[in-house]
């Protein structure tokens, strides 16, 4: 079941840009997690937001929860071509992931 | 350095034939997880185990069956495949009470 819904479906944007990528979700959660994914390869963990923090920062990576719009945002600063990949967010719900379609991000030269 | 790794990363197979896609874990991880991936679908959890010889049906457990006779072990089993089995299959674990699944690279699989 598909409960993580991420938005935009595809972002291209110049590298040096930043991109946001947002993530809305149906059910009350203990944590949510964003993954990427190169092409053709598996999924990398990024970052992890529980749901009673607000705001999470590692490297050029920013994320935000907003719980009582159960919706969470992935900024990445200053970006680089090799950030093009797609993007996942996943909630947790008694040890499985539930997981989103996924934002393709692509970064122009 | 955690390591999840899949037996295959590409696999063609024919109408009928028996699959088995194997998955292992360094990481003395408790549960394991078999998904598949498909475009503009996201992940699909298939089955899942928490120990050894459990397992669980996940969202989509229809056309596959799943082993885990040891820990760091967890095999996806398509009996017999079928073209709606051409999907990205990605293998997972996770400690008990942990908050993080790694991968594993992944299997193309495709079934001619």
């Amino acid at each position: 079941s598909q409960q993580g819904e991420e938005d935009p479906q595809a972002l291209s944007i110049q590298e040096g840009e930043n991109a946001t990528m947002n993530c809305s979700y149906k059910t009350s959660i203990n944590n949510l997690q964003w993954y990427r994914q190169n092409s053709g390869r598996g999924l990398v963990h990024l970052i992890l937001i529980r749901s009673n923090e607000r705001e999470k920062h590692s490297g050029r990576l920013r994320v935000t929860l907003d719980t009582s719009k159960k919706s969470s945002s992935l900024l990445i600063t200053a970006s680089r071509a090799a950030d093009t990949a797609s993007y996942f967010c996943a909630t947790d719900s008694n040890y499985q992931l539930i997981w989103g379609a996924g934002t393709k991000l692509i970064i122009k030269p | 350095d955690v390591k999840v790794t899949q037996s295959s990363r590409y696999l063609v197979k024919r109408t009928g034939e028996k699959v088995f896609l194997e998955c292992v874990q360094d990481m003395d991880h408790e549960n394991m997880f078999w998904y598949r991936q498909d475009p503009g679908l996201g992940l699909r959890l298939i089955y899942f185990s928490y120990d050894v010889k459990m397992k669980e049906k996940g969202d989509i457990p229809e056309g596959y069956s799943v082993s885990r006779e040891k820990k760091e072990r967890f095999s996806l089993i398509l009996e017999s495949a079928s073209t709606n089995q051409t999907s990205m299959y990605l293998c997972a674990s996770i400690t008990g009470g942990g908050d993080t699944q790694y991968f594993g690279p992944g299997t193309r699989l495709t079934v001619l």
